[in-house]
């Protein structure tokens, strides 16, 4: 059982190049969500999915596109990278929101993907 | 709209007790995650809490009261290995976290 993994861990850009980030998740997860992380700023939402084939813009959706075509998987691309872009980007799955509020809304996180665009 | 606040920084000692603390406005809110982050690694779950009141899980406890949107983190009996940055994040009725910027705690000998 790996949880939630992420490809590739690193990664190096030239401004303008396109890339795809992919997250998978062996824990039969429903949501699965798209993070960025920046020194002083925490964890902002990209995308999230709440289910196969369904998707939905967060916070600082600008920039990026994502693709849930299977359920144990989340794919997020770059069309067109910006330096604005270089940061650690991380995938989260969860088991997604029940009736009543409890911990199975737990979000479990992949190792991340440290990203530079220059 | 949804607002996060916790402190940048928390210094303190080993064998010592630390508290952090976090406030929130969150629409639809649907509960109170705090995970611990070391440097160069992803979140890890530590609490949830949903209802008012204190939940002790070994050296950690969380601590919520809705009413004042409030929450804070109780770490005691410090170790050098809890040197980390932990994160408050507040869950909405959609699912989505909203966190902190993280509150950088380093344990000193």
């Amino acid at each position: 059982n790996a949880g939630v993994t992420q490809t590739p861990k690193f990664r190096v850009l030239k401004t303008g190049q396109s890339m795809t980030l992919l997250c998978a998740q062996d824990m039969n997860h429903e949501y699965m969500y798209w993070y960025r992380q920046d020194p002083g700023m925490g964890l902002r939402l990209i995308h999230y999915s709440v289910g196969e084939g369904t998707t939905a813009k967060g916070e600082v959706p600008d920039g990026y596109n994502v693709s849930r075509l299977k359920k144990q998987n989340f794919l997020l691309g770059l069309e067109s990278a910006a330096p604005s872009q270089t940061s650690v980007y991380f995938c989260a799955s969860s088991l997604g929101v029940t009736t009543f509020p409890s911990s199975t809304d737990t979000q479990y996180f992949g190792p991340g993907t440290r990203l530079t665009v220059l | 709209g949804q607002n996060i606040d916790q402190p940048t920084e928390m210094t303190a000692t080993e064998g010592a007790i630390v508290q952090i603390n976090c406030t929130y406005q969150t629409s639809g809110f649907n509960g109170l995650f705090w995970y611990q982050q070391h440097a160069g690694e992803a979140p890890t779950f530590l609490s949830y809490n949903v209802l008012d009141g204190l939940e002790e899980k070994g050296r950690f406890s969380s601590f919520l009261s809705r009413s004042k949107g409030y929450s804070y983190l109780l770490l005691k009996e410090l170790q050098m290995k809890d040197s980390a940055s932990y994160l408050c994040a507040s869950l909405d009725s959609w699912g989505k976290l909203q966190f902190g910027a993280g509150t950088q705690v380093v344990v000193t000998p």
